[in-house]
């Protein structure tokens, strides 16, 4: 167990339609970081917050939002879902920003578009 | 453009054989390269961490090397297990951007 939890674990919803993954990280980490791996595909990073504030962007859709919140937790908002959003949606957290500071995944969302 | 490039694609070996997984990338500069072991359906759990000063980096059976000037990495596993079957990730982190950049990995397979 990472300490990072994230919910739901499986999510099945239709085309245009919206939702939002929640991350809490671990205990005392102030970065949360997204991350989308698709079926067969690698790991893409999304985007990364430190301390309530967006730090690095990756390959995130505009379809796509996240936040931060003072207690630390994460949403990650897709709307306008299409079929190719399906995917694994990964969080993790570290105590820092991307320097050599561990990061620890969660178990992920499973998001099934239909 | 940034990427990380992993070799081979997919590995498989005898349990108890040694084998080694390569990484290459253009990244530059670069904060640190990460080797991730994801089992299928689940996160990835990390393996070692190394600054671009460090050279080699060991976590149990498993021992992480970093050229550099080459900008080559590659994961040394030792003694397979059944359970090392997974696929093995490169993530190198921009220093520029924060960015971390991962590679498609490599799927391991040991076989008894």
């Amino acid at each position: 167990d990472s300490g990072v939890t994230q919910t739901p674990k499986h999510l099945i919803t239709a085309t245009g339609q919206r939702v939002t993954l929640r991350c809490s990280p671990r205990s005392g980490d102030l970065s949360v970081y997204w991350y989308q791996q698709s079926l067969d595909q690698g790991l893409q990073f999304l985007i990364q917050y430190y301390n309530g504030e967006e730090r690095a962007k990756g390959n995130i859709l505009e379809r796509f939002s996240a936040q931060q919140f003072p207690d630390l937790h994460s949403e990650l908002n897709l709307s306008s879902l299409e079929l190719g959003d399906s995917a694994l949606y990964f969080c993790a957290s570290s105590a820092g920003l991307p320097g050599p500071y561990e990061q620890y995944f969660g178990p992920g969302t499973r998001l099934t578009v239909t | 453009k940034n990427q990380v490039e992993q070799s081979p694609q997919s590995l498989i070996i005898l349990e108890g054989k040694n084998c080694t997984l390569q990484c290459n990338y253009t990244v530059s500069p670069f904060s640190n390269l990460r080797w991730y072991k994801q089992d299928t359906g689940r996160g990835p759990v990390s393996l070692t961490i190394m600054t671009f000063s460090e050279n080699t980096k060991s976590n149990g059976r498993y021992t992480a090397t970093l050229d550099a000037d080459t900008k080559q990495s590659s994961l040394h596993i030792t003694a397979s297990q059944l359970s090392d079957s997974a696929s093995y990730i490169c993530v190198v982190v921009s220093s520029n951007t924060g960015k971390l950049i991962f590679g498609q990995g490599t799927t391991l397979q040991v076989k008894p």
